[in-house]
């Protein structure tokens, strides 16, 4: 079965500086999807960033980056010159492909708080 | 719609109660997925709709819990007999074919009291 773990309950950064959420995940598959999504207190699943296993490039999406380490089974989330509308919590996600479904599979989530 | 929605946003019901909450998906979108969120938690899968039959329910807890999507469109997640640790939010996401993630809606907060 698939797992994401994510160690850090919670982050406090200063307004405009970077910030890096760890995410790790455990799988027996050669292909997988790995997703980032932020949940702001509306409560929202909002879409971030995703990298595939087979993606040589580490995925970036304006401020947002992942930093994949397959090895090492990582995908940190970069997100750099943080604003105070990034307070929120974030979830690192695995998709787990079956008959078709494309289930996710989240971590516990990190709750970002972002200082001014 | 532009984005998923469900409704209601909120409900709070008595232990022992049954309750129904709706999916509306994003128009077209033809794979529906329910996910349950306990606080403090990461969302954890129930169901899977791939038009209108139910794919994969490997999630779903027990038998109170069920889920219907008729037309293939607007799902309703039906929970007979609440108990309190059915208590979450319950999120509701759709995607198309060739969609790299999955839509999610505001969710329904459920408290059983």
């Amino acid at each position: 079965a698939q797992k994401i773990t994510q160690t850090q309950p919670g982050m406090f950064v200063q307004e405009k500086e970077a910030v890096t959420l760890d995410c790790t995940y455990d799988t027996s598959d050669q292909s997988y999807g790995l997703f980032w999504y932020k949940q702001p207190s509306s409560g929202e699943m909002i879409f971030l960033i995703y990298q595939g296993s087979y993606d040589e490039q580490n995925a970036t999406e304006g401020r947002y980056s992942l930093n994949f380490q397959k090895a090492r089974k990582s995908a940190n989330l970069v997100i750099s010159a943080s604003q105070l509308g990034d307070s929120a919590m974030y979830f690192c996600a695995m998709r787990e492909e079956f008959q078709g479904a494309q289930k996710l599979v989240f971590g516990q989530g990190t709750r970002l708080t972002i200082n001014p | 719609g532009a984005g998923v929605s469900q409704t209601p946003s909120n409900k709070v019901t008595e232990k022992g109660k049954y309750v129904e909450l709706r999916c509306d998906p994003i128009s077209g979108h033809t794979a529906l997925y329910w996910y349950r969120q306990s606080l403090g938690q990461g969302p954890e899968f129930l169901i899977y709709f791939q038009g209108t039959g139910a794919a994969d329910d490997s999630g779903l807890p027990n038998d109170r819990f069920f889920a219907v999507r008729p037309e293939g469109s607007v799902s309703t997640l039906k929970i007979q007999r609440t108990e309190r640790g059915d208590s979450a939010v319950y999120l509701c996401a759709s995607t198309n074919q060739g969609d790299t993630e999955a839509f999610f809606g505001q969710g329904t907060r459920l408290t059983v009291v």
